[in-house]
């Protein structure tokens, strides 16, 4: 069964510090997802990795993943307040094809 | 501009009452899904229809049901609502199982 676990579950920084949020998972996984929600809204798609060594880079963000490890990163850098919110991981079972979630990182940003 | 609508946003309800969920997307999205997200849990999968016609059972099935209307539509109901079932509940879709999914907004269901 496929369990995915995050760590730390909150997260509080100060502006400009870089930290990283780490994602495991217990079983094969064909893809991993990375999602940003802000309190009381939906989930947004940040990053969708494939395959081993895979990274993706968007702003002061990048994702990261080691299919071997089974262990994806998300690595925040020079950290602004914009950046406050929840983020998830979710892998997708190579078997079932259904997605599970991490518990979600919040991660707060202070001036 | 709308992507996936749920509604309703907001629902309070007794023990024991019925409800329906509903969730409608504009993508042309073939598969549907439906989570409920309760504090420290992240998301948790109820049920999903891969496609049109097929739904299918995800990691907490019990105490609700589905329906795949057409291609757009995907409802979920409660037949007999319990405080358990007290939770934000969203609805997504993708192009397929393996694509990224859309979420709607959320229901925040409570159930004195």
């Amino acid at each position: 069964e496929l369990k995915v676990e995050q760590n730390p579950l909150f997260l509080s920084m100060q502006e400009g510090k870089n930290y990283t949020i780490y994602c495991n998972y217990s079983t094969t996984s064909d893809r991993l997802y990375w999602y940003r929600q802000d309190p009381g809204k939906s989930l947004e798609s940040l990053f969708v990795l494939l395959s081993n060594g895979a990274v993706k880079q968007e702003g002061r963000l990048m994702a990261s993943l080691d299919t071997k490890a089974r262990l994806s990163t998300l690595h925040i850098t020079a950290a602004v307040h914009d950046l406050s919110a929840t983020y998830f991981c979710a892998a997708r079972g190579s078997n079932t094809g259904k997605l599970i979630f991490g518990q979600g990182t919040t991660l707060q940003v202070k001036p | 501009n709308a992507g996936v609508t749920q509604t309703p946003k907001f629902q309070v309800l007794k023990t024991g009452q019925s409800m329906t969920l509903q969730c409608a997307q504009d993508m042309n999205h073939n598969s549907m899904y439906w989570y409920r997200q309760d504090p420290g849990m992240g998301l948790r999968l109820i049920y999903y229809s891969a496609s049109e016609g097929t739904t299918d059972k995800g990691e907490v099935p019990n105490g609700y049901n589905v329906s795949r209307l057409n291609k757009r539509e995907f409802s979920l109901r409660l037949e007999s609502a319990a405080p358990s079932q007290t939770s934000v509940y969203f609805c997504a879709s993708s192009w397929g199982s393996n694509q990224p999914q859309h979420f709607g907004d959320g229901t925040r269901l409570s159930i004195l």
